[in-house]
Parts: structure tokens; sequence; C-alpha cells
């Protein structure tokens, strides 16, 4: 029971490059989130979802988006890397009738 | 819209001491939940206490507890007996009871526990 893992731990890119990130859960959680932590800044939802097939814009989506073709996979897709992009990225889960997010491991991402 | 305030970006504690970490929150909604969530430095994001709204007792979880004050929109953290393990960064979080889905973070304290 891996719980939620991410993937990739660690990239750095280029302006311009684009990059997946891969959130798997085997929870059979409904509710998915993408969050990005700066210093300073706590945790911001980038998006999430409440189920497969659906998604929705959280407080900071711009240049990111995202897709829940799977029940136990979200993916946050950068098209166009800017240096601001430049964060740790963490996928959270929740059950639907739950309270408690269940947080990945992070991945941290330089944009140079 | 609701916000999560989190005034002390640091605070350090002697070891086996007492350490209040603070929190305030502003909404307009009379049900909803309140967590303190660990970051210690691996990153992971672990849930240290949950409070429920409507709930008037103050949740407890070993040497972790909170002082929920709903009149003044305050949630503190109160760590006991201050162990090493305890350093690492403390996120307070708030979520609506229904109808959204969204958790709002406050801005964390970097919690240091001297030995």
């Amino acid at each position: 029971n891996a719980g939620v893992t991410q993937t990739p731990k660690f990239r750095v890119l280029k302006t311009g490059q684009s990059m997946t990130l891969l959130c798997a859960q085997d929870m059979n959680h409904e509710y998915m989130y993408w969050y990005r932590q700066d210093p300073g800044m706590g945790l911001r939802l980038i998006h999430y979802s409440v189920g497969e097939g659906t998604t929705a814009k959280g407080e900071v989506p711009d240049g990111y988006n995202v897709s829940r073709l799977k029940k136990q996979n979200f993916l946050l897709g950068l098209e166009s890397a800017a240096p601001s992009q430049t964060s740790v990225y963490f996928c959270a889960t929740r059950t639907s009738d739950g309270n408690e997010q269940f947080f990945g491991p992070g991945t941290r991402l330089t944009v140079l | 819209a609701q916000t999560v305030t989190q005034s002390q970006p640091e605070m350090s504690v002697q070891e086996a001491e007492t350490v209040t970490l603070s929190c305030t929150y502003d909404t307009s909604e009379s049900d909803y939940y309140l967590f303190w969530y660990k970051q210690p430095p691996s990153r992971q994001m672990i849930l240290v206490i949950r409070q429920e709204a409507y709930k008037q007792q103050n949740a407890t979880e070993n040497r972790f507890s909170v002082n929920f004050q709903k009149a003044a929109k305050s949630f503190s953290l109160k760590i006991s007996d201050s162990q090493l393990g305890d350093a690492a960064m403390y996120f307070c979080a708030y979520r609506s009871r229904g109808g959204t889905y969204k958790y709002i973070f406050g801005t964390g304290t970097r919690l240091k526990v001297l030995a």
C-alpha cells in the first residue's frame, strides 16, 4: 500500500520546456489536489478534481493544466515552464466523506 | 473568501518545555474544519490534529492540543513536553464543511527545539 506517490521527486527545466508531474494513489480516493509550496506563502491550490474525468481551478491555476483520466492518477502539466514556477509541488487526496488530506512526498521543480 | 493567518514565522522552545503556535482565520461560515499539519525536513505533510467547529471541546492528540475560540476565530496549537522531533514547519488549515472542496493554508510557523 504505497498511499500517494509523486513522480519525479526532482526536476530541473529550462525556460520554455514542458513537463508532466504524475500523482498516483492506491487508496481509491475521489478527491485529488495539486498544491505548490513557496517560502513564506504556505500551500496554494493549483487545481483539484472531485472524481475521474473532472477537474477544477484552484487559487493559482495559470500556466498549469491537469487531467484525471483515471481515478488513481492526477497529472499536472506545465506547457511552457517559467522561472516563477520554481517551487515544490504536492499532490494530496481525500475521501468523499473524510476530512483528512493525504499528501505525497512532493516534487522539487527548478526552472532556469 | 476565507483566510488563514499565522503571524509567527518562527518560534523556539527548549526541549521538554511547552510552546503555543497561533492561528487566526476569517470566515462567514458557521460550520467548518480546522487542522494543524506538521512538515519536517523530509517535506512530508503530516496531520497533527483536527477540530470540527461545531464541537466545543478542544481536540487533543497526546502531547498536542488546541485552544479553539470560535467567536474570536482563533485556533492555537499547544505542544507540551517538546521533543527534538517536533522541530518542523507547522501549518494551520481551514476547510468548509460543505459545498467547497478546498483547503486554505496559512503561511506556516517554523518551530525550533533547543536541546
